[in-house]
């Protein structure tokens, strides 16, 4: 079983629908959570940390389930701009290395 | 310039060829990585170090080694290229687990 494990996709949606991607992780040690950005042939970025209590980055918003080990993040009012490929990322529990989950791609079209 | 550079860019080599990835980093990160990444994998850490003296195998090391020659760089070498090791290669840095800064990435085929 593959540590974070995600929908490889593709979410095809319409500009402005709100989108919802989902990630499990195996390693209940893990204590750091993260979304990357992948634009197509490029490096991934950091989209935002993930915490216990949820966070919210203007239309991105993340959350975080421990007891049932996964992560999810929402897309509202989805812009063309947002399709890209959303990494899931958990630490590897104590040894403090990211583990990177295969991926979703979103794809918004007009 | 960039906050992580990586050379070359693109790369075509042939089988059994010793190859060198660079990478150098301006951010003064103590931590960086090597990833690959394939189609349908994700990203796989190759090797990463913590300090100029230490040097860790990540989960798919085999067939690669590195060098940390400085804080600011880590280079990874194929000491014998083989086909299943084109890949898109990445450096990474980092302060603590926080925030990892990326490279451009490096594109290699073995032939």
């Amino acid at each position: 079983r593959k540590e974070v494990e995600q929908d490889p996709g593709p979410f095809n949606v319409p500009e402005g629908a709100t989108v919802a991607f989902n990630c499990t992780y195996s390693n209940s040690a893990s204590q750091s959570f993260f979304w990357y950005r992948q634009d197509c042939r490029k490096e991934p970025k950091l989209l935002m940390s993930v915490y216990s209590s949820g966070n919210e980055d203007g239309r991105f918003t993340a959350q975080l389930n421990r007891a049932s080990q996964y992560i999810s993040l929402l897309i509202r009012d989805s812009k063309l701009s947002d399709s890209a490929t959303y990494l899931c990322v958990v630490n590897s529990g104590g040894y403090n290395k990211l583990i990177f989950g295969a991926g979703t791609r979103l794809a918004v079209h007009p | 310039d960039a906050d992580v550079t990586q050379t070359p860019r693109n790369r075509i080599t042939k089988t059994g060829k010793r190859i060198m990835l660079e990478c150098s980093q301006t951010k003064g990160h103590d931590r960086m990585y090597w990833y690959r990444q394939d189609p349908g994998l994700g990203l796989r850490l190759i090797y990463y170090s913590f300090d100029v003296k230490d040097i860790n195998k990540g989960e798919i090391s085999d067939g690669y080694s590195v060098s940390r020659q400085a804080q600011a760089k880590f280079s990874l070498s194929l000491e014998s290229a083989i086909p299943n090791q084109t890949a898109l290669y990445f450096c990474a840095t980092s302060e603590d687990n926080y925030g990892y800064t990326f490279g451009s990435g490096t594109r290699l085929t073995v032939v």
